[in-house]
């Protein structure tokens, strides 16, 4: 079955320092890739997205992920967190098979930003 | 111009009565969504529809009835709640023809609290 896994329900970083929110994805076919936030009382925005071309995909607000296939990893970074990155983040995989396709969702990962 | 809009955003009810929440998308998309997260934040997917077709129905109580008039409306109507009701329900928006799934578009979320 297809599967994604975030590995940390809970990060803390400080102000000024990087970010590493990861992800496993487990795939019989070829995945797409994505990483959404949400911000306190906010709907969920797409932050980037990974759909075979380039393996390390820039978003928006300064976030990037790798795609490594050996590794079936999609971690999302950041060099320098800010306060307005406290949000929650959901990995999410979906399937280059068939029409009908299912996103598959992470549990999500709470993000805090100490000052 | 609010591209996912959905009303009310808060809902506060008693155990048993019907209520319903509406969303509407001006983006153009041929696809909508409703999603319910419930309070440790998991997201999971209840509907799908496609150009007014039910593409996703996951295992959900028949007291929640989805419709869709058209492509930019979907509405969910739920009858006799129940406290395990009580979570944020987000409409999202895609474009699946032309082939952009996952790249979901999501309304700011509606809060319903059942007593």
């Amino acid at each position: 079955a297809q599967s994604v896994t975030q590995l940390d329900s809970h990060v803390s970083v400080s102000e000024g320092t990087p970010v590493l929110l990861r992800c496993n994805y487990s795939s019989s076919y070829s995945p797409s890739l994505f990483w959404y936030v949400q911000h306190p009382n906010k709907g969920l925005q797409l932050l980037l997205k990974y759909t075979s071309a380039a393996t390390l995909v820039k978003g928006i607000n300064g976030f990037e992920a790798e795609f490594k296939k050996s590794e079936t990893s999609f971690h999302l970074t950041k060099p320098s967190a800010h306060m307005s990155d406290a949000a929650e983040y959901f990995c999410v995989v979906t399937y280059n098979a068939g029409n009908n396709r299912k996103l598959i969702w992470g549990l999500g990962t709470s993000l805090a930003v100490n000052p | 111009d609010t591209a996912v809009s959905q009303t009310p955003k808060y809902l506060v009810t008693q155990m048993g009565n019907d209520k319903s929440i509406k969303c509407e998308q001006n983006l153009g998309h041929d696809t909508m969504y409703w999603y319910k997260q419930d309070s440790k934040k998991f997201l999971k997917i209840m509907f799908s529809y496609n150009n007014k077709e039910l593409i996703i129905n996951e295992t959900v109580p028949n007291r929640f009835s989805p419709k869709s008039p058209d492509k930019a409306h979907l509405n969910l109507h739920i009858n006799s709640l129940e406290l395990g009701d009580s979570a944020v329900y987000f409409c999202a928006s895609s474009q699946l023809a032309g082939g952009r799934p996952g790249e979901l578009f999501f309304g700011e979320g509606s809060r319903l609290t059942v007593l």
